[in-house]
Parts: structure tokens; C-alpha cells; sequence
């Protein structure tokens, strides 16, 4: 079964502090990997998106790492500000066809407090 | 548009009456999505267009659950004999349609069943 999982639940670290948050997926076959970042009561926002080949991507204070091999990924924020409180979601692009199926992660929720 | 746009925002409907929510995708976008998040769950995925056909309607929970596009455009989802249970927040995401391009998010509506 294609499945997307996310670790911690929740996370709460105080405001300037580094974090990562994990994903661990079993879809096959594998299109690509994204990370969302979804503020309370707002549509998911894209932060990056990984193909087989990519290892890491960054956008911004955001860096996202991909190990196809052990179909891991993680995301990391570096020097965190209250703004990056929100829910962070992986998400794998299933199947060989055009589009593929988005399946999409439980997310992490993270609380950056002052 | 400048983005995808979801229509109403918010909607409060008694039990057992039919709702139809409205999706606009960004201009020029092929592929379609519809979610579902339930209050403190993750993303659970409903169905996918790919122009004005569904490849995969694997995500719909019920026969009242019904969706449809039309001009490769606009399309609506509509739940028949809403339930408490379908109370929830339904996302609608468009992207280019080739493989590895980003999915925008629309803002949600919001469905309350009383």
C-alpha cells in the first residue's frame, strides 16, 4: 500500500532554533517528493519538490534532503521564526502516468514560540 | 486567474441536503485534484482530473460523494444527503499536468453539516 509517514506529531522549539522533520514513504513507483508548508486555516503552500535524482533542494531557510534508496526525506529550518509555525506536509507523487497521484503525509504541526 | 479559487468559502448545510462545491484552477492547468481534511487530520485525497476525465475516483468515501469538470476548467463536487461525517474542509489543487510540476492549493471551503 503507498504510504506517507511523518515524524514528530508536533514539535515545539523556541524562535532562532534549527529543526528537522521526517518523512518515510512507501510508494512505488516513485515520481517525485514534495514538502508543503499549510498555515492554520489556509490552502498547503509549496516549498520544494525533489525528483529520484535529487539529494537535496533548499528554498531559503528551508533545506530538503531525499535518499531514494531507503525512501526517506527530511525537511530542515534553519534558524526558525514564529512565522514558520504551521503544519509541514509530505507529500509523493505516485506512478509513471502524467500526473501521478498526490498522497500526502499526516504532517508535522511545529510551534515556534518567542 | 492568478490562483485557484474555491467557492463559497464557507458553507453550513442541514443533514441530508445536497451541497455542490465550486473549483476554478489556474488558467492553462490540466490536471485537477480534490481533498478532504477532517478537523486535525491530514490530507485525505477524493479524485483526480486529468482534463474533463478521472482517472482515479479511487478516494471517493461513498456513491454520494460526485464530481465532474467541464471545458478542462471549472469543476464542481457535489455530495448528495450530506452526513455529519462529511462536516470537513474540501481543498482543490491544479498543476500543469506534466509530471513534475508544483499542485497549487485553493484557500478550501468549509463545510459544516448540522
Amino acid at each position: 500500500k503507498n504510504q506517507v509517514e511523518q515524524s514528530p506529531q508536533s514539535l515545539i522549539i523556541l524562535e532562532g532554533k534549527n529543526c528537522t522533520l521526517q518523512c518515510n514513504y512507501t510508494v512505488s513507483p516513485f515520481s517525485n517528493l514534495r514538502w508543503y508548508k499549510q498555515d492554520t486555516g489556509r490552502g498547503p503552500v509549496s516549498l520544494t519538490i525533489m525528483t529520484f535524482s535529487e539529494n537535496t533542494k533548499s528554498n531559503g531557510r528551508y533545506t530538503a534532503t531525499l535518499d531514494a534508496d531507503t525512501k526517506q526525506s527530511s525537511l530542515h529550518i534553519t534558524a526558525s521564526q514564529l512565522s514558520d509555525s504551521a503544519s509541514y506536509i509530505c507529500v509523493v507523487s505516485a506512478g509513471s502516468s502524467n500526473t501521478g497521484k498526490l498522497i500526502f503525509g499526516q504532517g508535522t504541526t511545529l510551534q515556534v514560540k518567542p | 486567474g492568478a490562483g485557484v479559487s474555491q467557492s463559497p468559502s464557507n458553507k453550513v448545510t442541514e443533514k441530508g441536503k445536497d451541497v455542490e462545491l465550486r473549483c476554478d484552477p489556474i488558467s492553462g492547468h490540466t490536471a485537477l485534484y480534490w481533498y478532504r481534511q477532517s478537523l486535525g487530520q491530514g490530507l485525505e485525497f477524493l479524485i483526480y482530473f486529468q482534463g474533463n476525465s478521472a482517472p482515479d475516483k479511487s478516494g471517493l468515501p461513498s456513491d454520494r460523494f460526485s464530481a465532474e469538470r467541464t471545458g478542462g476548467s471549472v469543476s464542481t463536487l457535489t455530495i448528495q444527503r450530506t452526513q455529519q461525517e462529511d462536516s470537513a474542509v474540501y481543498l482543490c489543487a491544479s498543476s500543469l499536468g506534466t509530471k513534475n510540476t508544483e499542485a497549487f492549493f485553493g484557500q478550501g471551503t468549509r463545510l459544516t453539516v448540522v
